[in-house]
């Protein structure tokens, strides 16, 4: 079935660093979400790309899509506390269902 | 407006006993999910409804897994036999009609099978 690769598993910042977590699939996708996740809650949609080679960009946030649409990165410019969670990518099973097959997650802790 | 409610938010209970899972999803929401989240891992899909009717059940791990949405609202999960592999958080997802890619998720059942 459709898996998805997400690295790193985890990445500890110091506040005001860059971080960036990697999603990568074998096939195809027809697009890809990014949830993130706080300690002790629940995922929260944070956006989906479609087109190849699409960028979008949500203040610190910028969200990449590969050009063969097989992988994405997540990219936080000059983290803050608030960062603070586990980002999943999540993509649709092949033939485009609504159901969604979740990566491990990247889980990010930043120092103050 | 509310968002997807989850009851109870944390359930133990003994090997081999019956479990209940409410989900309450976002009012006019037509599409529901579950998901089983185990800690470490991310959310794994387990059914999902469209209306009424179970659109795709292919994450029900085994036949002990059943889940029921009567009206098309409330949905229900239900867990018969408990193992103690089922502890895990048990999250609802729900999405509306014209933005079906948009899940939206409830807080999770934290259930532990003693």
């Amino acid at each position: 079935g459709q898996q998805v690769m997400q690295i790193p598993q985890y990445q500890h910042v110091q506040e005001g660093e860059d971080f960036t977590t990697y999603c990568n699939s074998s096939t195809t996708l027809s697009n890809i979400q990014w949830y993130k996740q706080r300690p002790g809650g629940h995922p929260v949609f944070l956006i989906q790309l479609v087109k190849s080679g699409e960028v979008k960009k949500q203040k610190r946030l910028t969200f990449q899509f590969g050009e063969a649409k097989k992988n994405s990165s997540l990219h936080i410019t000059a983290t803050q506390t608030t960062d603070v969670g586990t980002y999943f990518c999540a993509v649709p099973t092949q033939g485009g269902s609504e159901k969604l097959v979740f990566g491990k997650g990247t889980k990010l802790t930043v120092n103050p | 407006g509310a968002g997807v409610s989850q009851t109870p938010s944390n359930k133990v209970t003994e090997k081999g006993k019956y479990v209940e899972l409410r989900c309450d999803p976002i009012s006019g929401h037509t599409a529901l999910y579950w998901y089983r989240q185990s800690l470490g891992q991310g959310p794994e899909f387990l059914i999902y409804f469209q209306g009424t009717g179970a659109a795709d059940d292919s994450g029900l791990p085994n036949d002990r897994f059943f889940a029921v949405r009567p009206e098309g609202s409330v949905s229900t999960l239900k867990i018969q036999r408990t193992e103690r592999g089922d502890s895990a958080v048990y999250l609802c997802a729900s999405s509306p009609y014209l933005k079906p890619e948009t899940q939206y998720f409830g807080p999770g059942t934290r259930l532990l099978v003693l």
